[in-house]
């Protein structure tokens, strides 16, 4: 019962480095989800994609690319990291359609320097 | 901006009180979902309440809804030092689409 695996769970980066964040669930889900999260901000969507082939930006997509790999597979890219984008982060996925409840992964804490 | 804002920011109580957490919201809604974060862990669905109930139990958890007055509520009877967590609303606004918007949470923390 794995659910949503998140790769890796801790990174530290210097400014300008890149980097791309694995998420995989194994629900079969439709939907799938980056969100970060920061102290006294609660879960800020990034993006998502509503299903295989389709993604849309959410509330924070600047200095963020993502990839909808196939079904199971959704990763987000940072491709010239900065100190603002220190966080975690949070893949999940769910159903799809009328949104349900979501599955989350466990997350990844990073680090900008 | 955030769909949901939880109140108290933050809540202590004593093992076996009650602990209520309210959410409000500013635009029409499908759903709201409550969840809970163990400290350094993902997020864990609590409850669903579609936007056409008012109220909805699952075990010891209570959730009301109020359309009127775009609010919610998270009623934890009986509390147990397990329950010490953060709390989040989110919902899934009307014309949204398939996306969850969550609040700020309320950190929860339940004393021996």
């Amino acid at each position: 019962n794995a659910g949503v695996t998140q790769t890796p769970k801790f990174q530290v980066l210097k400014t300008g480095q890149s980097m791309t964040l694995q998420c995989a669930q194994d629900m079969n889900h439709n939907s799938m989800y980056w969100y970060r999260q920061d102290p006294g901000m609660g879960l800020r969507l990034i993006y998502y994609s509503a299903s295989e082939g389709t993604t849309d930006k959410g509330e924070v997509p600047n200095g963020y690319n993502v990839s909808r790999l196939n079904k199971r597979e959704f990763s987000l890219r940072l491709e010239s990291a900065a100190p603002s984008q220190t966080s975690v982060y949070f893949c999940a996925s769910s159903e799809g359609g009328q949104i349900g409840k979501l599955f989350f992964g466990s997350g990844t804490q990073l680090s900008v320097l | 901006s955030q769909q949901g804002e939880e109140d108290p920011q933050a809540l202590s109580i004593q093992e076996g009180e009650n602990a209520t957490m309210n959410c409000s919201y500013k635009t029409s809604i499908n759903n709201l979902q409550w969840y809970r974060q163990n400290s350094g862990r993902g997020l864990v669905h609590l409850i669903l309440i579609r936007s056409n109930e008012r109220e909805k139990h699952s075990g010891r958890l209570r959730v009301t809804l109020d359309t009127s007055k775009k609010s919610s509520s998270l009623l934890i009877t009986a509390s147990r030092a397990a329950d010490t967590a953060s709390y989040f609303c989110a919902t899934v606004f009307t014309g949204g689409g398939n996306k969850l918007t969550f609040g700020t949470g309320t950190q929860l923390k339940v004393e021996l």
